[in-house]
């Protein structure tokens, strides 16, 4: 049973705009969570990180809201670049347990047009 | 400064076949991970390594095998290949307090 869910495999929006990616998570243990960014024939690689005693983590253009009471998690980007065009993963982890072990969500292809 | 290396990049193998794939880091992490990725499947854990000398399954595990080799090295066998194996693999290391960082992949086909 997934633990780390993202419901939309793809969003599309126009350059300038907001991107609103989402994620929920079932595990109330959960208690750190990261946005991973990934071009084709890449790695994954991190993006931006909230801990679960904040609500709201922000870098530059990106900000990653948490609603611990939804088990709901979002990354905006503002304003959206067409080299955002990638595929995000969210994860999730349980820092108290077994070290290091993220969790995945199937992640969203999000495509920035002109 | 090469962070992860994972070796080959590429690699088509027939059913039954045996192969390892390797990771090498030069970050000083402790844990190492092996997922693979497969269309629409996200990043699925298979193996991992906290600390040198240790490993412990993941989500997927049957059909691997690992090993800590030394600190920088955590390689992944699959001891006779089947085709539902085929998939891009993804080796990762974590520092202490940090994200984990993931080497370039490996894809394997089995025919």
């Amino acid at each position: 049973d997934q633990q780390v869910k993202q419901n939309s495999p793809s969003l599309s929006v126009q350059e300038g705009r907001i991107s609103i990616l989402n994620c929920d998570y079932t595990n109330s243990m959960f208690d750190y969570f990261l946005w991973y960014k990934k071009y084709p024939a890449e790695g994954p690689t991190f993006l931006i990180s909230i801990s679960s005693i904040k609500d709201k983590n922000e870098d530059g253009r990106f900000t990653v809201f948490l609603n611990k009471s939804a088990k709901h998690l979002s990354l905006h980007i503002v304003p959206s670049q067409p080299g955002d065009s990638a595929v995000y993963f969210c994860a999730a982890s349980d820092r108290g347990s077994t070290l290091g072990r993220l969790y995945f969500g199937r992640g969203t292809q999000l495509t920035v047009w002109p | 400064n090469a962070g992860v290396t994972q070796t080959p990049k590429f690699q088509v193998l027939k059913t039954g076949q045996s192969m390892t794939l390797q990771c090498a880091q030069d970050m000083n992490h402790n844990s190492m991970y092996w997922y693979r990725q497969d269309p629409g499947m996200g990043l699925r854990l298979i193996y991992y390594s906290a600390s040198e000398g240790t490993t412990d399954k993941g989500e997927v595990p049957n059909g691997y095998n690992v090993s800590r080799l030394n600190k920088r090295e955590f390689s992944l066998r699959l001891e006779s290949a089947a085709p539902s194996q085929t998939s891009v693999y993804f080796c990762a290391g974590k520092g202490y307090n940090q994200p984990q960082h993931f080497g370039d992949g490996t894809r394997l086909s089995i025919l």
